[in-house]
């Protein structure tokens, strides 16, 4: 069964900052990975997919890898601004299914 | 990506009713998936809404709590049943899009007294 798992679980930066947000896996079977924006009271909102066969995905200031090997994918945030204040989630299928699973978030506040 | 409309999108209802939540998408997909986000957590499965035939539910769902219909590849419905207070949370519904992603709606937020 999979199991994602993201550090840390709240991260507050001063605005300008370069971020890394972590997410691990145990089934490395995987054949995508995602992540996601969630905004207080809203639904979310996807911003990466990472398929299995690349090493990363990139949009904008936000880059996301993905190492299978180890479990691990890295949500990269260059030149954080207040408007990226949101929870992020990191989610992943597990072996033989389309549905995913999700780690429980990092809240990240960026400060002005 | 697929628009995905989800009705209601808030709804505050007395324990004992039912509810039945609405996710309309503007094209035809094979994949559609039911989630529940409990106040402070992340999303756990529901469901897989299967069209055609009955959903494939996870461990801890059972149909008769949540019965699903997908009468085709565009619609499908979560009903919660005889709610509680512990049932509030919000809902919400996904597509898989061909390139394997997943797609949201909204989110029904469901409030029991």
């Amino acid at each position: 069964k999979q199991e994602v798992t993201q550090i840390p679980a709240a991260l507050s930066v001063p605005e300008g900052e370069n971020l890394v947000l972590n997410c691990s896996f145990t089934d490395s079977a995987i054949y995508n990975l995602q992540w996601f924006r969630q905004d207080p009271g809203k639904g979310l909102t996807s911003l990466l997919l990472i398929q299995s066969s690349q090493r990363e995905q990139t949009s904008g200031r936000l880059n996301a890898s993905l190492d299978k090997s180890s479990g691990r994918s890295t949500l990269y945030i260059a030149a954080s601004q207040p408007g990226d204040s949101a929870t992020y989630l990191c989610a992943a299928p597990g072996t033989g299914r389309r549905a995913l699973t999700f780690g429980s978030g990092t809240r990240l506040q960026v400060q002005p | 990506s697929a628009v995905i409309s989800q009705k209601p999108s808030r709804d505050i209802c007395q324990r004992g009713t039912s509810l039945t939540i609405q996710c309309q998408v503007d094209s035809q997909v094979t994949m559609m998936f039911w989630y529940r986000q409990q106040p402070g957590q992340s999303l756990t499965l529901i469901a897989t809404a299967n069209q055609g035939s009955e959903a494939t539910y996870e461990s801890g769902f059972v149909i008769d709590k949540f019965p699903i219909s997908r009468p085709n590849l565009t619609f499908s419905t979560l009903t919660v049943s005889n709610m509680s207070p512990e049932d509030s949370s919000i809902y919400l519904c996904s597509v898989e899009e061909r390139d394997g992603s997943q797609h949201f709606g909204d989110g029904t937020r469901l409030s029991i007294l």
